[in-house]
């Protein structure tokens, strides 16, 4: 079954205390992603991928970071949580599209996202 | 800078009702829409994809359609059922290179009995 696992779903931890919220997918898709959802806000993206070793910061990457070694794993790094990092986590995966913008001709269900990340600073 | 809106934010409507949650976006150069439903804390469910090439898809009682001309999508709910209560959300992929996506900013819909 196509899906994008993230990993944990809950997670409460003091501020300052490294973690990690790790995000796979096996779909074999280049472009992978994070965002954050928070009430009257919406999803915001925190960074992205295109491809292996290519990362670049979305609208929020304030306090996070990421990584991207392999394609199937894109874990989200919060080296010293604080509390307004309380939020709703989400990574989604989707075929790259390329520079020309035109996906490739199996584009059917393009965009996948886990079923998230409740994360509480206290 | 490519602003989705979606009229309603907030619906109520009795259990049977036939319904239609619309989606507006102001530049035209899409490749594909989506859209999700999200219940309350948990994650989004992908229920249709238009392509742009497409006017629109169906699945069971759901129909989406797409007008790029007007820039508007509307999702069609038919019989409505207390298990289609959600949040939708309408996710444009944009043309132009790279993954650009917009997200609407959403419709809470509640289906009461």
């Amino acid at each position: 079954e196509a899906q994008v696992t993230q990993n944990p779903r809950y997670l409460i931890t003091v501020t300052g205390k490294k973690l990690t919220v790790t995000c796979s997918q096996n779909m074999n898709h280049e472009y992978m992603s994070w965002y954050r959802q928070d009430p009257g806000l919406g999803l915001r993206q925190i960074y992205y991928s295109m491809n292996v070793e290519v990362t670049d910061k979305g609208d929020v990457p304030e306090g996070y970071k990421v990584s991207r070694k392999e394609k199937r794993n894109f874990p989200l790094i919060l080296e010293s949580p604080s509390p307004n990092q309380t939020s709703l986590y989400f990574c989604a995966s989707m075929p790259y599209a390329g520079s020309s913008g035109r996906p490739p001709s199996s584009y059917n269900s393009p965009l996948h996202f886990g079923n998230g990340t409740r994360l509480t600073v206290t | 800078k490519q602003e989705v809106t979606q009229i309603p934010a907030a619906l109520s409507v009795p259990e049977g009702e036939n319904l239609v949650l619309n989606c507006s976006f102001t530049d035209s150069a899409i490749y594909n829409l989506q859209w999700f439903r999200q219940d309350p804390g948990k994650g989004l469910t992908s229920l249709l994809l238009i392509q742009s090439s497409q006017r629109e898809q169906t699945s069971g009682r759901l129909n989406a359609s797409l007008d790029k001309s007007s820039g508007r999508s509307t999702l069609y709910i038919a019989a409505s059922q207390p298990g289609d209560s959600a949040t939708y959300l309408c996710v444009l992929i944009l043309t132009g290179g790279g993954n650009k996506l917009t997200f609407g900013t959403g419709t809470q819909l509640k289906v009461e009995l």
